[in-house]
């Protein structure tokens, strides 16, 4: 049963590029939530979706955005990127119907320049 | 809105000992959710403990066990019989039962042979 994949696992862009992550929940689980962790910090929350909805936001610019898939698959895209975008991105899925455990995958590094 | 304090950026303990992680937090809210999370180097987030603030009983999980005090707002972290595979980031976190995760700065713990 493979859990939470992520990808890519690194990558590296300019100031002012676009990225788009790609997260694939853990079978079974139809919810995705994504965090940002900066170097020494612990995450913090960007955005959850559901039934291809964004259900939940954190207190992120409107250059965030996301997708969820029909298959629960999920992609989190960052427009104009700036410096302070390099992070570790992580993707964490749910299920609704169970105890709504958060299970994480290994994480997007990104790196601004 | 909810804040998770961890005040302790690093700690170390000998194999074998005892250690306790130190966590408050603060929130208004009467029903809660408090977690503990490793995230060793491979950058994955797992749940390590879990805590309904309406349950008195302290969690426990094996070595793992939390001390709550609910009153006090504190959720610390005790293992007992460190071994070197506990070496990680550890991460207090507070929810209310969804998906959006409040995390602390996260205490990074080094085992001693």
């Amino acid at each position: 049963d493979a859990g939470v994949t992520q990808s890519p696992t690194h990558l590296i862009k300019t100031r002012g590029q676009q990225v788009t992550l790609r997260c694939s929940p853990k079978s079974g689980h139809d919810t995705v939530s994504w965090y940002q962790q900066a170097l020494g910090q612990g995450p913090q929350f960007i955005f959850q979706y559901y039934e291809e909805e964004e259900r939940q936001r954190g207190n992120f610019p409107d250059r965030f955005s996301g997708h969820q898939f029909p298959n629960y698959s999920s992609e989190l895209n960052v427009n104009a990127l700036l410096l302070g975008d390099s992070a570790l991105y992580l993707c964490a899925s749910s299920s609704t119907g169970g105890n709504r455990e958060l299970f994480f995958g290994e994480g997007s590094r990104l790196t601004v320049l | 809105a909810q804040t998770v304090t961890q005040s302790q950026p690093e700690m170390s303990v000998q194999e074998a000992e005892t250690v306790t992680l130190s966590c408050t937090y603060d929130t208004s809210e009467s029903d809660y959710y408090l977690f503990w999370y490793k995230q060793p180097p491979s950058r994955q987030m797992i749940l390590v403990i879990r805590q309904e603030a309406y349950k008195q009983q302290n969690a426990t999980e094996n070595r793992f066990s939390v001390n709550f005090q609910k009153a006090a707002k504190s959720f610390s972290l005790k293992i007992s019989d460190s071994q070197l595979g506990d070496a990680a980031m550890y991460f207090c976190a507070l929810n209310f039962g969804n998906e959006k995760l409040t995390f602390g700065t996260g205490t990074r713990l080094t085992i001693i042979p």
